[in-house]
């Protein structure tokens, strides 16, 4: 079961904006709406930032967006804080082969 | 509101089974909205779906895992389980239980327990 492509680690000054991408193919990223983002802090259980690619769940700042172009999805933080310092990981239904779940390698971001 | 938490054994001999028991509290495993699901983080490493249950019973595992897996539901304790026989050092890992709430989108975990495989 192949990982959905994401960098290694992005970085960015508080109060700039970055872009995490995660690529997949047409039996997952491309072929569904359904991509999702997490952040975890060192230590801690993931938490949901976004689904269906732009949902963001209650609570969560509008600082967070989510978008998907082709087969590639994205999440951009913007107005960066200190706070934001953690690893993102997306996800998505696949259908490569028989229906799952499938998450990218995830990215660790460091505000600098 | 509705809360997950893992226990079993955290430490487990090559060869053997792994046990771990989800419960849930603030909701019911019965459900029709939710897909409960397991989730592990090897040290260091990513994430990997490993599986999920339907309150009706109905499974899907990861392909990799699946010969291994089984995932079941207890109605009447309100918790959900993850086996994992056949265990090597590879299946070392943080395992979480959480919740689905739709086609791979997990809104609530649990605080996930550490198994190492070791003799």
């Amino acid at each position: 079961q192949s990982a959905l492509t994401q960098p290694a680690s992005v970085s960015g000054s508080p109060g700039q904006s970055i872009t995490i991408s995660c690529t997949g193919t047409s039996s997952d990223v491309g072929g569904y709406n359904y991509v999702s983002w997490y952040q975890q802090q060192p230590g801690k259980a993931p938490k949901l930032m976004m689904y269906e690619v732009t949902n963001r769940p209650s609570g969560v700042s509008n600082r967070f967006s989510g978008s998907k172009s082709g087969n590639t999805a994205s999440l951009t933080i913007s107005g960066l804080q200190a706070e934001d310092e953690a690893d993102y990981y997306c996800s998505s239904y696949t259908t490569s082969s028989t229906p799952k779940g499938v998450f990218g390698g995830g990215t660790k971001l460091t505000v600098l | 509101q509705v809360q997950l938490q893992e226990s079993g054994p955290g430490l487990v001999k090559p060869s053997e089974t792994l046990s771990l028991t989800c419960a849930v509290s603030g909701g019911s495993v019965s459900s029709g909205t939710y897909y409960w699901s397991w989730i592990r983080q090897p040290p260091g490493k990513g994430l990997e779906w490993i599986g999920y249950i339907y309150y009706s019973g109905s499974t899907n595992y990861n392909p990799s895992l699946r010969s291994r897996v089984t995932i079941s539901l207890d109605t009447s304790k309100n918790h959900f389980s993850l086996r994992l026989s056949s265990v090597t050092a590879a299946d070392t890992a943080v395992y979480y239980c959480a919740r689905d709430f739709g086609w791979v989108a997990f809104d609530i975990w649990g605080q996930g327990t550490m198994v190492t495989v070791s003799s």
